[in-house]
């Protein structure tokens, strides 16, 4: 049972405008989540991450949003631009219970940001 | 700083041969990663280490076993290559598990079984 969804396999956009990349959650323990960017032949790189003691973080063109009532949350990237085009995995972790932190990852949205 | 490295890059396999791929990382991190990337799968956990001399079973650890002698170093061997085992090997490593700090990835191996 996949207990991190990211139901949109691709996302097209257009430069300029608002990419929203979403993910939804299962499991309650999950306490820390976060975003990774991956170019084709390379590996995934970090690029936001919020605590579900927050609701909200934001790196310069990135923000993610948690809502924990929902077990949902989003990616949202203003403006977009080409280089954004990448496979973006969103990735779970719970500190708790004897997981070590390991992530859990879902399966990825592949965002085409069209010139 | 090289960050997380691999080796090899690529690698072509018969059925029945083995191998054995290497993560090396330079920044003192704790914990080392080994995942499989297939297509429409995402990133899965085959084994983790959380330090020097540990290790410890992912989501899919069958065919797999890995060993972490030095705290730079983490390996993965193939015993006994299968078909199903082609696919694109990622490491990672991370500082630690007492503040919420990222992975780390390295750029993978390719690898193929024929």
């Amino acid at each position: 049972d996949q207990q991190v969804k990211q139901n949109s396999p691709s996302l097209s956009v257009q430069e300029g405008r608002i990419s929203i990349l979403n993910c939804d959650y299962t499991n309650s323990m999950f306490d820390y989540f976060l975003w990774y960017k991956k170019y084709p032949a390379e590996g995934p790189t970090f690029l936001i991450s919020i605590s579900s003691i927050k609701d909200k973080n934001e790196d310069g063109r990135f923000t993610v949003f948690l809502n924990k009532s929902a077990k949902h949350l989003s990616l949202h990237i203003v403006p977009s631009q080409p280089g954004d085009s990448a496979v973006y995995f969103c990735a779970a972790s719970a500190r708790m219970g004897g997981s070590q932190g390991n992530l859990i990852f879902g399966k990825g949205t592949k965002l085409s940001v069209k010139p | 700083n090289a960050g997380v490295t691999q080796t090899p890059k690529f690698r072509v396999l018969k059925t029945g041969q083995s191998m054995t791929l290497l993560c090396a990382q330079d920044m003192n991190h704790e914990y080392m990663y080994w995942y499989r990337q297939d297509p429409g799968m995402g990133l899965r956990l085959i084994h983790y280490s959380v330090g020097e001399g540990t290790t410890a079973k992912g989501e899919v650890p069958d065919g797999y076993n890995v060993s972490r002698l030095k705290k730079q170093n983490f390996l993965l061997g193939l015993e006994s290559a299968a078909p199903s085992q082609t696919s694109v090997y990622f490491c990672a490593s991370r500082k630690g598990l007492i503040s919420y700090n990222e992975q780390f990835f390295g750029p993978g191996t390719r690898l193929t079984v024929l």
